[in-house]
């Protein structure tokens, strides 16, 4: 079956770094995705990577390994409003998306 | 419109009712979609379209119907509504189906009782 896992909820320190691990099993790979959810509101898009590695993007950094079948996101130099949950997903073989359940980052001052 | 819209925002329903969720995009994407979100769940796809006139099921389908009649409108219909399809539904766009990032509706609240 297809699968993905990611940590239910991280607590960091503002102006930390913080890394949210996800692993997946999915039939096929077409891209991982990372999307932030701030409490009662609709994901929003971060980052996509398809190839092995790093791709950095302002505070925030997405890593892949396909053969591991394992992602990263970094979140550096944390702001209040960093709180939210960040939701890892695949698209497979069909092109459709398999989610995660998500992580509730807490920052605390 | 800028964007993706959804209406209503919240809703509570009858167990046995028919209703019909909006969901608008102004951005000229090909590709439409509707999920449900539950409490402790990832997003869960519901049904699909590539591009107008086409629709496709995902993964827990029953009990819902769509139509993609143009570019624009992609309504999901709950033909007779349940209370396990209490949840938050977001329909999302996207340019392409493959790797393009997908925009979110703000979401619709539904409550069956």
């Amino acid at each position: 079956g297809q699968n993905i896992d990611q940590p239910t909820e991280m607590t960091a320190t503002e102006g930390a770094i913080v890394q949210i691990n996800c692993t997946y099993q999915t039939s096929g790979f077409n891209g991982l995705f990372w999307y932030q959810q701030h409490a009662g509101e609709a994901p929003t898009f971060l980052s996509y990577n398809v190839l092995d590695g790093l791709e950095e993007k302002g505070r925030f950094s997405s890593f892949l390994s396909r053969s591991k079948g394992y992602s990263y996101l970094l979140l550096k130099e944390l702001q209040m409003k960093d709180s939210a949950s960040y939701l890892c997903s695949c698209q497979d073989s069909n092109y459709q998306l398999i989610w995660g359940a998500g992580t509730k980052l807490i920052i605390k001052p | 419109i800028a964007g993706i819209t959804q209406a209503p925002t919240s809703q509570i329903l009858a167990a046995g009712r028919r209703m019909t969720l909006r969901c608008t995009q102004d951005m000229r994407h090909n590709a439409m979609y509707w999920y449900r979100q539950d409490l402790g769940l990832g997003l869960r796809l519901i049904h699909y379209s590539n591009t107008a006139g086409t629709t496709g099921k995902g993964e827990v389908p029953d009990g819902y119907s769509v139509s993609r009649a143009n570019t624009d409108d992609f309504p999901l219909t709950l033909a007779s509504a349940v209370p396990s399809q209490t949840s938050v539904y977001f329909c999302a766009s996207s340019l392409a189906v493959h790797g393009d990032e997908q925009f979110f509706g703000p979401g619709t609240r539904l409550t069956v009782l």
